[in-house]
Order: C-alpha cells, then structure tokens, then sequence
C-alpha cells in the first residue's frame, strides 16, 4: 500500500541556517511527489512538484527538493530559511488515475530569530 | 473565482446535529477532493469527484458523511448526527487535470468543533 513517512513532527533552526525536511514514500512504481506547505490558518500551498526527469526539482520561495528513488526519498530543502517560513510542511505522493494523494502527518518548522 | 472558497470558515455544532460544508472550486477545474485533517495529523482522503463520473467515495468514514457535486460546480458536504471524533479541519481542493498530476489547489478549509 502507498504510504508517505515524514520522520520529523517538529523541527526548529535558526533565521539564516540551512534547511532539510526529510520525506520517504512507499509506492511500487515512479511516484508523483509533491511538497505543500500551510500556514496557520491558511490553506495548503504547493511548494514544488516532481514528475520525471531531472531529480532536483526547483519551487516557489527557494524550496528545492530531490528525489532519490534508490531511498524513496523526496527531501525538502532551503539553503537560508527566513522567519516567514515557519509553517507546517506536508509531503505527498500522487498516484495516476487513483485520483487521490496519500500525504504525511507533516513537519511543523520553527525558526529562531 | 481566484482560488479555491470554503464556507463557513469555522462551525461550532451540537453532538448529533448535522452538519454542511460548502466548497466552490476554481472555475474550470473539472476535479474536485474532499479532505480532512484532524488536529496533528496529515490529511485524510474522504471524496473526488470529476465532471459528471461517479464519484470515489472510498474515503467515507462511515455512511454519516456524504457528499455531492453537480456537474463542475459548488461541491457540499454532509455530517449527519455529528460525533465529536468529526472535529477536525475539512478542507477542499480542485484541480484542472484528472489523476491531479498538476497539484491540488486548496482552500482555506472549514474549521468543524462538535461540542
């Protein structure tokens, strides 16, 4: 059955520091991988999505992420995250004509001013 | 319209009153998905409808709920006899693409607290 694990339920970094949100997914065939992101009180945002061909994909807000199929990973990234990123982060994986996303419990980010 | 509307934005019901969600997607988005998201958790799937096919109703958690859909347009969704395990975030997101390979838009979502 699919499945999308985010290991991580709350992370906290520094304004400025790197970022990583980690996500692994169980899916017998390529996946469709997406990150939304949701704000408190806001809807999910689509961050970036992956398809097919180059691994690295790029998003909105200097998100990029990379999709390892040898690790079923799809982690999330941000060289220098800034105050407004602070929001819950969900990973999840799309599978064709099953019309529906299988998501993670999410990552709720922190940063430190 | 823009984006994706949910009304009300919060409700607050009575154990065993039912209960409406309203969901009015982008126009032109011929898929339309009801989730829910309990306090914590990731997002559950209950609904999808697409134009005028029936819908995949394989989420349903149990027969209290229930949806429904005319054509491409406002979606509702039901909760008879609320429980309070139905407290939870109900959100709605439409997309232009069947299998939804372009990305969900969501909106807001309708905060439910059964009391």
């Amino acid at each position: 059955a699919q499945s999308v694990t985010q290991p991580d339920i709350h992370i906290t970094v520094s304004e400025g520091a790197s970022l990583e949100l980690r996500c692994n997914y169980s899916y017998g065939a390529t996946p469709y991988l997406f990150w939304y992101v949701q704000s408190p009180g806001q809807g999910l945002q689509l961050l970036l999505k992956y398809f097919s061909g180059d691994t690295l994909v790029q998003g909105i807000k200097g998100f990029e992420a990379e999709f390892k199929r040898s690790q079923s990973s799809f982690n999330l990234r941000k060289p220098s995250v800034h105050w407004s990123d602070a929001a819950e982060y969900f990973c999840a994986v799309g599978v064709y004509n099953f019309n529906k996303f299988y998501f993670g419990s999410g990552t709720k980010l922190n940063v430190k001013p | 319209g823009a984006g994706v509307s949910q009304s009300p934005s919060n409700k607050v019901t009575e154990k065993g009153k039912d209960v409406e969600l309203r969901c009015d997607p982008i126009s032109g988005h011929t898929a339309l998905y009801w989730y829910r998201q309990r306090l914590g958790q990731g997002l559950e799937f209950l609904i999808y409808f697409q134009g005028n096919s029936a819908p995949d109703k394989s989420g349903l958690p149990s027969d209290r709920f229930s949806a429904e859909r005319t054509g491409e347009s406002v979606s509702t969704l039901t909760i008879q006899r609320t429980q309070q395990e139905d407290s939870a975030v109900y959100l709605c997101a439409s997309s232009p693409d069947r299998g939804a390979l372009g990305g969900y838009t969501f909106g807001s979502g309708t905060r439910l607290t059964v009391v």
